[in-house]
């Protein structure tokens, strides 16, 4: 069976803080791919990252930055000098399902 | 521009009621999905449609039917079965390649409200 876990349920921060949201999926696939997305207030959901459980190389994209890890299933999120716009909730999805989600809280 | 448009926004249904949510693409996405969202829960697949006039069950399947005539439309209906329809519904497209899905296209959501 097929189990993404989101352990943090909320983390807030004073904004410039980094934060690092963790994910942790567990499979019997040798390949999959793995989703972070991101669901601000108005309720909409953004994609932000693909990867697949090949490529273990850190992903950087402005401030957000990705490291997988395929020999402990985690696939963490970090986003740096975070900003008031960056809060949302945060859920780290397998195709078709999806993790609990984190929400993140940026104090001005 | 491209994109997902649900609809209504909001909707308001009596107990007993069958309802349609609208779900709409011009993204040329093969694949359409619908989710459902509690507060303060994650999403949970309902049904799925990879191709034209074709669909798979999800996780939450009871109490709802869908229909994919058109490769831009993917409507849900909400039928007196479900036992607790007042969620927030998602619909979403994603291109896929060999079975590889490359990441969803959300619409901005119907919250449905049953009274």
């Amino acid at each position: 069976a097929q189990k993404v876990t989101q352990a943090q349920t909320e983390i807030s921060v004073v904004e410039k803080e980094d934060v690092t949201l963790d994910c942790v999926y567990e499979t019997r696939d040798t390949t999959y791919y793995l989703f972070w997305y991101k669901q601000p207030p108005s309720g909409e959901l953004v994609f932000l990252i693909r990867r697949n459980s090949f490529d273990e190389q850190n992903e950087i994209s402005g401030r957000y930055s990705w490291n997988f890890q395929k020999s402990t299933s985690s696939f963490n999120f970090t986003i740096t000098a975070s900003q008031v716009v960056d809060s949302a909730v945060y859920f780290c999805a397998p195709p078709h399902r999806f993790g609990a989600g984190t929400t993140v809280t940026v104090r001005a | 521009d491209g994109g997902i448009t649900q609809s209504p926004k909001y909707l308001f249904r009596k107990e007993g009621q069958n309802v349609t949510l609208s779900c709409e693409q011009n993204l040329n996405h093969d694949a359409m999905y619908w989710y459902r969202q509690d507060p303060g829960q994650g999403l949970r697949l309902i049904y799925y449609s990879q191709i034209v006039n074709d669909f798979q069950k999800g996780d939450i399947a009871e109490g709802y039917s869908v229909s994919r005539e058109k490769k831009e439309s993917f409507p849900l209906t909400v039928t007196s079965a479900q036992k607790n329809p007042t969620a927030f519904y998602l619909c979403a497209s994603s291109i896929t390649r060999d079975r590889v899905n490359y990441g969803y296209t959300f619409g901005s959501g119907t919250r449905l409200t049953v009274v």
